[in-house]
C-alpha cells in the first residue's frame, strides 16, 4: 500500500516570498492533516480536514497560512509571505477515519527554509 | 506550561542496556495515549498505544499513570537500531487532535 506522499521534499525561499506544499493521504483515508515541525519541538497540529470540510484549523495563522482540499483527496497548504520563523518541516499525515483508535500516518515532509 | 513535557536528553546507553523515558501530561481530561518514534530527518511513526493496564511489545514496555499524569517507555535489551527520538503524544478524544510532546533523543552505542 502506498503511504502518503508529499512534494516537494525541500524547499528553500526568502522572506516575503510564497510557498504552497502539496499532499496526497493514503487512498481512502477520509481525514487529512498538516503539522508544523520546528528543529528540536514535536509537531503541532496547523489544520484538520475530514474529506474536504474543515474540522480544526485554530492553530493555523490564517493572515499567511491558507490550505484547501477541494475534492477531498489531495491537499495543498501555502504560505504567503512566508517569514523567517516558518522555518520548519511541514508533515502531512492521514488516517482512516476521526475515530479515536485510528492511526496517523505520515509522510515523509517538506523541509522549508526561509532566507 | 507545556501539555505534554519529556526529557530532551539524550540518553547515551550501551547496546543491551535497559533505558526508561517519562513524559508529563497537563490536561486531566487526556484520554489516549501513544509513543512515536522519529529517526533523524525522517517522519515520525507510531511505536505503541499505552493502555491503564500497561501493555508490552517485545522488548518495549509502555505504562500509564493518569493519577500521576504521566506516561513511560521501558525499552530492554537497546539495539543499535533503536536510536531515535521518542515521542510522547496524547489524545483528547472530544477533539481528535494529537498533541505531541517535544520527544527524548536516545543514542545506542556498540
Amino acid at each position: 500500500e502506498a503511504g502518503v506522499a508529499q512534494s516537494p521534499r525541500y524547499k528553500i525561499i526568502e522572506k516575503r516570498q510564497s510557498v504552497a506544499f502539496w499532499c496526497n493521504p493514503i487512498s481512502g483515508h477520509a481525514t487529512l492533516y498538516w503539522y508544523q515541525q520546528i528543529l528540536g519541538q514535536g509537531p503541532k497540529l496547523l489544520i484538520q480536514f475530514q474529506n474536504n470540510g474543515v474540522v480544526d484549523d485554530s492553530q493555523l495563522p490564517k493572515d499567511r497560512f491558507s490550505a484547501e482540499r477541494l475534492k477531498g483527496v489531495d491537499s495543498t497548504l501555502k504560505i504567503q509571505p512566508a517569514k523567517l520563523e516558518d522555518s520548519a518541516v511541514y508533515l502531512c499525515a492521514s488516517s482512516f477515519g476521526l475515530a479515536g483508535g485510528d492511526t496517523q500516518y505520515f509522510g515523509p515532509g517538506t523541509r522549508l527554509t526561509v532566507l | 506550561r507545556k501539555e505534554v513535557e519529556q526529557d530532551p536528553g539524550p540518553f547515551n546507553v550501551p547496546e543491551g542496556a535497559t533505558v526508561a523515558f517519562n513524559c508529563t501530561y497537563s490536561n486531566s481530561a487526556s484520554q489516549s495515549f501513544f509513543w512515536y518514534r522519529q529517526d533523524c530527518r525522517k517522519e515520525p511513526k507510531l511505536l505503541m498505544s499505552v493502555y491503564s493496564s500497561g501493555n508490552e511489545d517485545g522488548r518495549f514496555t509502555a505504562q500509564l499513570n493518569r493519577a500521576s499524569q504521566y506516561i513511560s517507555l521501558l525499552i530492554r535489551d537497546s539495539k543499535l537500531s533503536d536510536s531515535a527520538t521518542y515521542l510522547c503524544v496524547v489524545k483528547m478524544d472530544s477533539s481528535y487532535k494529537l498533541i505531541f510532546g517535544s520527544g527524548t533523543r536516545l543514542l545506542v552505542r556498540p
